[in-house]
């Protein structure tokens, strides 16, 4: 069974770069594309971008200027990086994998909770 | 750029009851459009794939339907573990974006 982990900083500074690493277990992460979605409190799902393990991304128009994502399959994790964060970014991060047909998600982390805040 | 209307935002329901959830997209997405569940606390889980494919392991009870853009999730009978935020997703290429709908929460009447 695949398991996802999502782990980093819970709290970070305004103008600063959020990173989260998510660790995949369970399977191996290559041959697939895996993604970052977020969640603000309270609200709907937001799709951040996508990364497959060859090191080919995709990201959502709206973040893709301030969006990094890169693997690092030897150790079966993927990263994300958002810079110059403002309070609109305080979200809980979820890492899933993108399932064959690379159309849903069907295994996600549990999640983790980073608020933008001095 | 696609966008989701999903409807309505929150639903009130009897245990037995059948409950359906509708999601409309603005141009045809042929059926990528799925549906997932997602409990307070809780990472979303998939239901339904490709509009009306069941994802293993998930009860009988729960189905989906459509293709176009119009599409259809369906409880037959409402059970207390149901209770959550559902949510459509579609997936577009041109350009490449996963959107998910607004979100439906389920409560027992």
């Amino acid at each position: 069974q695949v398991q996802l982990q999502e782990s980093g900083p819970g709290l970070v500074k305004p103008s600063e770069t959020l990173s989260l690493t998510c660790t995949v277990s369970g399977g191996s992460i290559s041959s697939y594309y895996w993604s970052w979605i977020r969640q603000p409190a309270g609200k709907g799902l937001e799709w951040i971008g996508r990364i497959y393990t060859s090191g080919s991304t995709n990201y959502n128009p709206s973040l893709k200027s301030r969006v990094t994502m890169s693997v690092d399959t030897s150790k079966n994790q993927f990263s994300l990086k958002v810079s110059s964060v403002t309070a609109a970014d305080t979200a809980v991060y979820y890492c899933a994998r993108v399932g064959a047909g690379a159309t849903l998600f069907d295994y996600w982390g549990q999640g983790t909770l980073v608020t933008v805040s001095s | 750029d696609i966008q989701m209307t999903q409807s309505p935002s929150s639903l009130s329901a009897s245990v037995g009851d059948r409950v359906t959830i509708t999601c409309q997209a603005s141009q045809d997405i042929t059926n990528y459009l799925n549906w997932y569940q997602q409990k307070p606390g809780q990472a979303p889980k998939l239901l339904i794939y490709d509009a009306s494919n069941l994802e293993t392991g998930v009860p009988s009870r729960f189905s989906g339907s459509g293709s176009g853009t119009d599409f259809t999730f369906t409880i037959s009978s409402l059970q207390p573990e149901d209770i959550a935020t559902y949510y459509c997703q579609q997936y577009d290429n041109l350009p490449l974006m996963y959107t998910f709908g607004q979100g439906t929460k389920l409560e027992i009447k």
